[in-house]
């Protein structure tokens, strides 16, 4: 079955720096590649994702970037602030109808220091 | 305008009892997806249902857990004489079937005594 690993497991950034969250996979044939962000006691936000026909996509101070060649994907986080402290999952699925039946990464906890 | 809802937040349980865990998709949604999270880990895929039916249940052990989706009404994920390695975070995500966002619960935390 699909392997997703993620690097690294904490990163510690201060505001304002950038944080860059990296993950790879195994199953060629996945297509659809989310990332959600995690706070304390409740559920998977996602907040950004990429298709396999796209190489790089934004959303104001985050983006995402697929190589698809390498199996491999990345979270950018630019001016990083307090608020941006979470736990932040990758997931990869095949999509079809069942695009939600995704396999996470192993998580990264990112603190952001005042 | 309300997302994935699951009930109770928190459940507790003592051994050998019955959990039941309830999710209701976002409206418009007919796909439902259930993961457990072990404290500390990613989530972990159990089932994929649809409306009456099972789809995908490669992730689910073969005692004790049960899924259903019924034509009227929330998704039940029941798990049966739970044991204290039951304990996790369990979370319910939905889709609408032919789009790729899957939007998540906010999870039923069960703790097993």
């Amino acid at each position: 079955g699909e392997n997703v690993e993620q690097h690294p497991s904490t990163l510690s950034v201060q505001e304002g720096d950038s944080a860059v969250i990296k993950c790879t996979y195994s199953d060629s044939a996945s297509n659809y590649f989310p990332w959600y962000k995690q706070e304390l006691g409740k559920g998977p936000q996602l907040i950004i994702d990429i298709r396999s026909n796209v190489g790089e996509k934004k959303d104001q101070r985050i983006a995402v970037t697929l190589n698809k060649t390498a199996k491999h994907f990345s979270l950018h986080i630019t001016e990083t602030q307090p608020e941006d402290s979470a736990v932040y999952f990758c997931a990869v699925t095949g999509g079809g109808t069942s695009y939600g039946k995704l396999t996470f990464g192993q998580g990264t906890i990112l603190t952001v220091h005042p | 305008n309300a997302g994935v809802m699951q009930n109770p937040r928190h459940l507790v349980r003592r051994r050998g009892q019955e959990a039941r865990l309830r999710c209701s998709p976002m409206k418009g949604h007919s796909h439902v997806y259930w993961y457990r999270q072990l404290p500390e880990e990613g989530l972990k895929f159990m089932v994929y249902l649809q409306k009456e039916n099972i789809i995908d249940e490669s992730g689910m052990p073969k005692e004790r857990f049960s899924a259903e989706f019924p034509k009227e009404g929330p998704s039940i994920l029941r798990i049966q004489q739970v044991v204290r390695g039951d304990s996790a975070a369990y979370f319910c995500a939905s889709t609408r079937g032919d789009t790729a966002e899957a939007f998540f619960g906010q999870g039923t935390r069960l703790t097993v005594v």
